[in-house]
């Protein structure tokens, strides 16, 4: 099975900066990545697919990039409501596989 | 409007089973591929098990491959995981998932609210 890893496992960031997450794929996937947001209690939400598509209604802040086997999701101006964990997956096939998930905090 | 609407989950006993069902609507069923995905108490998601949207094809996670079995009935938009041989590892919500489709992958665009499933003594 394709082993997701990312990195950092969280950080703290203050409302407005810029932050990025790293993932990595233990083989190439081409572009078939997603990103997922979730909040305590609360289902993931699908965010990023493709490595860089945006899901409808997804604003503009989140972007992905990457290929084969490293991507990010950048997110451009962090606002109060994107404190969450995020969390990658692989899409090559039926047989998920996701990424330990980031924690993005409060400083 | 998608729903998926779980059910099912409750306190079974190591070694026991649990049937989980998955009530959904507001899409043409039969179309999506859909999975199960679960996640134990403060710890992250892990896939567990998916079927294709005519249920020929059945994908497992290695943790419960020859314990757990999914089906689909298309003519109750209703996806199942059959749970045996329960373990205390099993303990998580699980989350049903719908596949939306898309020619560049496979994700999960709608998720249930999640049923909690423990496995105790």
């Amino acid at each position: 099975d394709i082993q997701m890893t990312q990195s950092p496992s969280s950080v703290s960031a203050s409302v407005g900066d810029r932050v990025t997450i790293t993932c990595r794929a233990s083989q190439g996937i081409s572009s078939w990545l997603a990103w997922y947001q979730q909040k305590p209690g609360k289902a993931p939400k699908l965010l990023i697919y493709a490595a860089s598509r945006l899901q409808s209604g997804v604003p503009s802040r989140f972007s992905g990039s990457g290929s084969g086997t490293d991507f990010t999701l950048t997110i451009s101006s962090l606002q109060p409501e994107d404190f969450a964990t995020y969390y990658c997956q692989q899409a090559n096939s039926l047989r998920l596989t996701f990424g330990g998930g980031t924690k993005v905090e409060i400083k | 409007e998608v729903q998926l609407l779980e059910s099912g989950g409750g306190l079974v006993q190591p070694g026991g089973s649990l049937r989980l069902s998955c009530a959904a609507s507001g899409f043409t069923f039969s179309s999506y591929a859909m999975s199960w995905v679960r996640q134990a108490p403060g710890k992250g998601l892990e896939w567990v098990s998916a079927i294709s949207g005519s249920g020929s094809s059945t994908y497992y996670a290695d943790s419960v491959k020859g314990r757990f079995t999914i089906s689909r009935d298309n003519s109750k938009n209703t996806v199942y995981l059959q749970m045996n041989s329960l373990r205390a590892e099993d303990t998580a919500v699980y989350y049903c998932a719908k596949d939306p489709g898309y020619s560049s992958g496979w994700y999960v665009d709608y998720w249930g609210q999640g049923t909690l499933v423990t496995v105790s003594s």
